[in-house]
C-alpha cells in the first residue's frame, strides 16, 4: 500500500539526454517535494510545491525543473543530464496544517545514474 | 537560519553495545519539529520519530529512545542493545511550523552506523 510512489526506481541515462522521473501520492496532501540525494551526503531540497504555486531553491541549478499536473503528480525534469547529476532522487509530501499528520511521507526514491 | 548538525560522521560498535547519535539543532522559531529517519542501504527514508518543540519529553519505543532538551537544542538517539540490522544512515532533520505550504525539512549530514557481529 506505498502512499508514495517514485518511477522508476532505477534509471539510467545518457550524458545530454533528458530523463524524466515521476512520483504519485495517494495521500491528497497539498505540498510534493524533491530532494536530490548525492552519495554520502544529505537529501538536498531543489524545489517544492504548495499546490500549484511552485517554489524553487536558490541554488537549484536551472538545468531542473518540475511539473504538477494535478494533486497526484509530480515530475522532476533534467533537461540535459551531468555525470554531476547522478544521485538519488526522493519525493516527499506533507499535508498542511488542519489534519492529524503533520509528517512527511517520502517515496522509495529513484537511483539515477548518468553515464 | 536552519541548521541541523551530526557530529559524528560514523561510529562502529558491536552488537549488544548501547550507541547514542548526537543531534544539535539551530532555529528561531519557536514552533518547529524535529525528526530522525533511518536510511538502509536500500536508501528509502525510514520514520523513525517526530518531536515537536513544545513535548519535551522523551520517548521510548522499544530499544530505540530520544531525550530533547531544548536548553542544549539537541535531540539524541539512543539504540540499547544494538543489532546487526541497525546498521544504517541516520539522519536528523528539522522543519518549522507546519502552518502553510512554504516550509521544508532540513537534514544533517547523517551519522553512518555500523554494528559488527
Amino acid at each position: 500500500d506505498a502512499m508514495v510512489i517514485q518511477n522508476p526506481r532505477y534509471q539510467v541515462t545518457q550524458f545530454g539526454k533528458p530523463v524524466t522521473l515521476s512520483c504519485s501520492q495517494t495521500l491528497n496532501h497539498n505540498v510534493m517535494y524533491w530532494y536530490q540525494q548525492k552519495s554520502s551526503q544529505a537529501p538536498k531540497l531543489l524545489f517544492h510545491y504548495y499546490d500549484k504555486d511552485f517554489n524553487n531553491e536558490a541554488d537549484t541549478p536551472d538545468n531542473f525543473q518540475s511539473r504538477r499536473p494535478n494533486t497526484s503528480f509530480c515530475f522532476l525534469d533534467i533537461r540535459s543530464p551531468g555525470l554531476g547529476d547522478t544521485a538519488m532522487y526522493l519525493c516527499a509530501t506533507r499535508p498542511i496544517t488542519g489534519t492529524a499528520n503533520y509528517g512527511y511521507t517520502f517515496g522509495s526514491g529513484t537511483r539515477l545514474t548518468v553515464v | 537560519a536552519q541548521k541541523v548538525t551530526q557530529a559524528q560522521t560514523e561510529i562502529s560498535v558491536v552488537e549488544k553495545e548501547d550507541v547514542t547519535l548526537d543531534c544539535v539543532y539551530e532555529t528561531r522559531d519557536t514552533t518547529y519539529y524535529l525528526f530522525w529517519y533511518k536510511q538502509p542501504p536500500s536508501g528509502e527514508l525510514v520514520f523513525l520519530i517526530r518531536r515537536n518543540s513544545f513535548d519535551e519529553q522523551n520517548e521510548i519505543s522499544g530499544r530505540y529512545s530520544w531525550n530533547f532538551q531544548k536548553s542544549t537544542s539537541s535531540f539524541n538517539f539512543t539504540i540499547t542493545a544494538s543489532q546487526v540490522v541497525d546498521s544504517a544512515v541516520y539522519f536528523c532533520a528539522l522543519s518549522e511550523d507546519f502552518s502553510g505550504g512554504y516550509n521544508k525539512l532540513i537534514f544533517g549530514a547523517g551519522t553512518r552506523l555500523a554494528v559488527h557481529p
